[in-house]
């Protein structure tokens, strides 16, 4: 079945560190792959989107994600954490066939240590 | 540029007492729309999507129903909740057709409780 993991629940990381949330989609045809962030009680927000080309793609707010076929992987990162940054991150996937829906990941919630 | 709204942002209903949750998309024409329910500390579920006036597919059977009335306006319902309806329910829009990035956009969302 299509489905998209996101492997940590929870990531506590100190401001200024750098982050990498992870992401993995099932086996098949490249899908098209999101990042998206929630904040408490807020809707989602697309951070970034990758479609095909460069496989490293530059969002909003300072992050980035890097797509890798050969790990079904689509990670996020950022260099340096801000505070600001504690929120609840969305991986997200269109699958071939799947018309126009998205299937998310269970998220993870990031927090930001002073 | 394009806007979507949803109403209440909070709502505490008793159980057996209808539902109405409303979304509207503005600067945009002929959107698919969708309605998402994500329970406390979960991720999303899809409810219902739709591809045009009238035409609503349900995703998960349950006390919920869906309508919309308007190009751009998504209704949410159910005629008696129950305690299990409680979350925060999200509606979206995305791009139609085949030649869209199938992003999808968010509204604020809506906290429901039932007591």
């Amino acid at each position: 079945a299509q489905s998209v993991t996101q492997p940590d629940i929870h990531i506590t990381v100190s401001e200024g560190a750098s982050l990498e949330l992870r992401c993995n989609y099932s086996y098949g045809a490249t899908p098209y792959l999101f990042w998206y962030v929630q904040s408490p009680g807020q809707g989602l927000q697309l951070l970034l989107k990758y479609f095909s080309g460069d496989t490293l793609v530059q969002g909003i707010k300072g992050f980035e994600a890097e797509f890798k076929r050969s790990q079904s992987s689509f990670n996020l990162r950022k260099p340096s954490v801000h505070w600001s940054d504690a929120a609840e991150y969305f991986c997200a996937a269109r699958f071939s066939g799947g018309y126009n829906k998205l299937i998310f990941g269970a998220g993870t919630r990031l927090a930001v240590h002073p | 540029s394009q806007t979507i709204h949803q109403w209440p942002a909070t709502l505490v209903q008793p159980v057996g007492s209808p539902l109405s949750l409303e979304c509207t998309v503005e600067g945009t024409s002929n959107p698919n729309l969708y309605w998402y329910r994500q329970a406390a500390g979960r991720g999303l579920q899809l409810l219902f999507y739709s591809v045009g006036i009238g035409q609503i597919s349900s995703e998960v059977p349950q006390n919920l129903s869906a309508s919309r009335p308007q190009d751009r306006q998504f209704i949410l319902s159910s005629k008696k909740l129950l305690l299990s309806d409680s979350g925060f329910y999200l509606c979206a829009w995305s791009v139609p057709g085949t030649g869209s990035s199938y992003e999808q956009y968010f509204g604020p969302g809506t906290r429901l409780t039932v007591t």
